[in-house]
């Protein structure tokens, strides 16, 4: 299957700084990258559809300004919560579509914001 | 309404033994997939089967199967001889529409599964 990467796996940060969080798909070449939330103890929540080349889709509810999504290339995504907040402390994690229906998921990176 | 549908918060199973987890799922649209993935402690979510809704066969991998029941709605895991490294959470995700693998996922609540020894 698609072998996915993130970076960092793990980030604390001051509230009011900017974290960018990078999802890398090593061996498969991807139009589209999902971004994902989970907060403890909670199920994955979509946050948004990474789409090379043009604009992300959100989903309802999330702030597209301080969620920053660039899909600069098919094997790079990147994440950028800005002015982060101690509520927005999660697990963020990435997907790619892999062959015959599968989608895989990268490892994923806990933000802590202080 | 919630669209994917895990009703089991906890199973417990005793070790080599089957165990069943339950999925129900809502939808109008005709095409779509249904998937599971295992999430141990670590965090990672691990693909373990797939279900396409005119798939006439139950998928099966290995010690996983999936109960399609169509008209119920229902895809539920079945995992055979259970060991204790399948202790994680479960998660049933659907993908409504979309084109194989570029739809996006709807996760359930998911259902944590501990193996006894």
């Amino acid at each position: 299957g698609a072998v996915v990467s993130q970076h960092p796996s793990r980030v604390i940060c001051k509230s009011g700084t900017s974290v960018k969080i990078e999802c890398r798909s090593l061996d498969f070449q991807a139009t589209t990258m999902f971004w994902y939330r989970q907060f403890p103890k909670q199920s994955l929540m979509l946050m948004a559809t990474s789409n090379e080349g043009s604009k992300a889709t959100y989903e309802q509810g999330v702030e597209k300004d301080k969620f920053l999504i660039n899909h600069a290339s098919l094997t790079l995504s990147t994440l950028t919560v800005t002015s982060a907040h101690p509520e927005d402390s999660s697990f963020y994690i990435c997907s790619v579509g892999g062959a015959m229906n599968t989608q895989y998921f990268g490892p994923g990176t806990r933000l802590t914001v202080l | 309404a919630q669209k994917i549908t895990q009703t089991q918060p906890g199973m417990f199973v005793q070790e080599k033994e089957a165990v069943t987890l339950d999925c129900t799922y809502d939808t109008s649209d005709p095409s779509y997939g249904l998937f599971w993935y295992k999430q141990p402690s670590s965090g990672e979510m691990i693909f373990l089967i797939y279900q396409g809704s005119y798939d006439q066969q139950n998928a099966t991998e290995g010690r996983y199967s999936l109960n399609f029941q169509k008209a119920r709605k229902s895809a539920n895991l079945v995992i055979s001889a259970s060991q204790l490294g399948d202790s994680a959470m479960y998660f049933c995700a659907m993908r409504e529409g979309g084109s194989g693998n570029t739809g996006k996922l709807i996760f359930g609540q998911g259902t944590t599964l501990q193996v006894k020894p």
